[in-house]
């Protein structure tokens, strides 16, 4: 079954620096690439995805890439904010039918002022 | 995206008892599923409930120990059966919405047995 890889488990950067989080998945049939977004005692919040035909998608200060060759994916946060602090998720799906989430294990970033 | 509402919020429970979990979403949805975040953890798949059908459950879980209805397309109910303290955990329900897979996430409800 899919396995995802996720690093770094905590990262911690000054405002308005980039931060980077990486991920890995084992399964090439894996399609669906989304990131979510958790602040302490809230639900996961979907921020971006990307799919298997796209390399580069982006989203204001957000961005995702995926490398299908290499299996891995990132998140890239531009001009980090301190409202940007939260657990970040990556996840790998196989879509059409059965989106069976595989989670990685988090990033804790911690945007410092 | 999806309203999704659980209840309860959060319980605490004594060990050997049971807890069911409700998940309401205001759109008519095919697939909901459940997930289990242990505490500073990860989200664990549990089950996929698919209405009308029995719900498809991930290595390790089983339904004698988690139950699962799904009467309807707004509407599924997770039991925590059985508990003990390592049941101790947020349970969350997702729901697949719009015409994209996305998946959108209840609050979620904080168990923890004593």
């Amino acid at each position: 079954g899919e396995n995802v890889e996720q690093h770094p488990s905590t990262l911690s950067v000054q405002e308005g620096d980039s931060a980077v989080i990486k991920c890995t998945y084992s399964d090439s049939a894996s399609n669906y690439f989304p990131w979510y977004k958790q602040e302490l005692g809230k639900r996961p919040q979907l921020i971006i995805d990307i799919r298997s035909n796209v390399g580069e998608k982006k989203d204001q200060r957000i961005a995702v890439t995926l490398n299908k060759t290499a299996k891995h994916f990132s998140l890239h946060i531009t001009e980090t904010q301190p409202e940007d602090s939260a657990v970040y998720f990556c996840a790998a799906s196989l879509t059409g039918g059965y989106n069976k989430l595989i989670f990685g294990a988090g990033t804790r970033l911690a945007v410092h002022p | 995206s999806a309203v999704i509402s659980q209840k309860p919020s959060r319980d605490i429970c004594q060990r050997g008892t049971s807890l069911t979990i409700q998940c309401q979403v205001d759109s008519q949805v095919t697939m909901m599923f459940w997930y289990r975040q242990q505490p500073g953890q990860s989200l664990t798949l549990i089950a996929t409930a698919n209405q009308g059908s029995e719900a498809t459950y991930e290595s390790g879980f089983v339904i004698d120990k988690f139950p699962i209805s799904r009467p309807n397309l707004t509407f599924s109910t997770l039991t925590v059966s059985n508990m003990s303290p390592e049941d101790s955990s947020i349970y969350l329900c997702s729901v697949e919405a719009g015409s994209t897979d996305t998946q959108y996430f209840g609050p979620g409800t904080r168990l923890t047995v004593l």
